[in-house]
């Protein structure tokens, strides 16, 4: 089946610090990457919808400066979390598709700034 | 945008006994519905899900039915088990599945009681 890739699982960082997150589509290509962010306890909120080789759209109130989303090929995207700061502690998932197809998430990745 | 409405938050069940989830969609032109199964800290994981051209779907004691006119479906698991207890997502897609992104449930906590 579908596999993605998250790296890291886990990653703790100093306040104002930059992260960067790597979501990669293992064996198919995928057409579109989504990235979603789940604070404790709740739901998953789509923060942004990348393709390949165009600029990443923003869901409303997602700063795009603050969260970078590159989408070089069909097989990777990264999310940079720029300046990060305590509030921005979170778990955030990518999520790999093919329309038509459904999606595959990766295994997260646990965010927390000191 | 979609709204995805997503009833109770927490389910407990007698071990053997059904559960079900219910939720409610706005977008008349969802035609995708996923359901995730989620553990602590991990992805979360499809068990089922159902397209808009079919009303009901089942896998084992896994079910899930349809209602486009009342823009509703629901998630029925029977005989359960304590290994299913965790927290079940439903989600709601207007592409088919795997180019607009998913919209959540806010989550439902079901526990098995022994």
């Amino acid at each position: 089946g579908a596999v993605v890739s998250q790296h890291p699982s886990r990653v703790i960082c100093k306040s104002g610090t930059s992260v960067k997150i790597e979501c990669r589509s293992l064996d198919f290509q995928a057409t579109t990457m989504f990235w979603y962010r789940q604070f404790p306890k709740q739901s998953l909120m789509l923060m942004a919808t990348s393709n390949e080789g165009s600029k990443a759209t923003y869901e409303q109130g997602v700063e795009k400066d603050k969260f970078l989303i590159n989408h070089a090929s069909l097989t990777l995207s990264t999310l940079t979390v720029t300046s990060a700061h305590p509030e921005d502690s979170s778990f955030y998932i990518c999520s790999a598709s093919r329309s038509g197809f459904g999606y595959t998430f990766g295994s997260g990745t646990r965010l927390t700034v000191v | 945008g979609e709204n995805v409405e997503q009833h109770p938050s927490t389910l407990s069940v007698q071990e053997g006994d059904s559960a079900v989830i219910k939720c409610t969609y706005s977008d008349s032109a969802s035609n995708y519905f996923p359901w995730y199964k989620q553990e602590l800290g991990k992805r979360p994981q499809l068990i089922i899900d159902i397209r808009s051209n079919v009303g009901e779907k089942k896998d084992q004691r896994i079910a899930v039915t349809l209602n486009k006119t009342a823009k509703h479906f629901s998630l029925h698991i029977t005989e359960t088990q304590p290994e299913d207890s965790a927290v079940y997502f439903c989600a709601a897609d207007d592409s088919g599945g795997g180019a607009d992104g998913l919209t959540f449930g806010k989550g439902t906590h079901l526990i098995i009681q022994p």
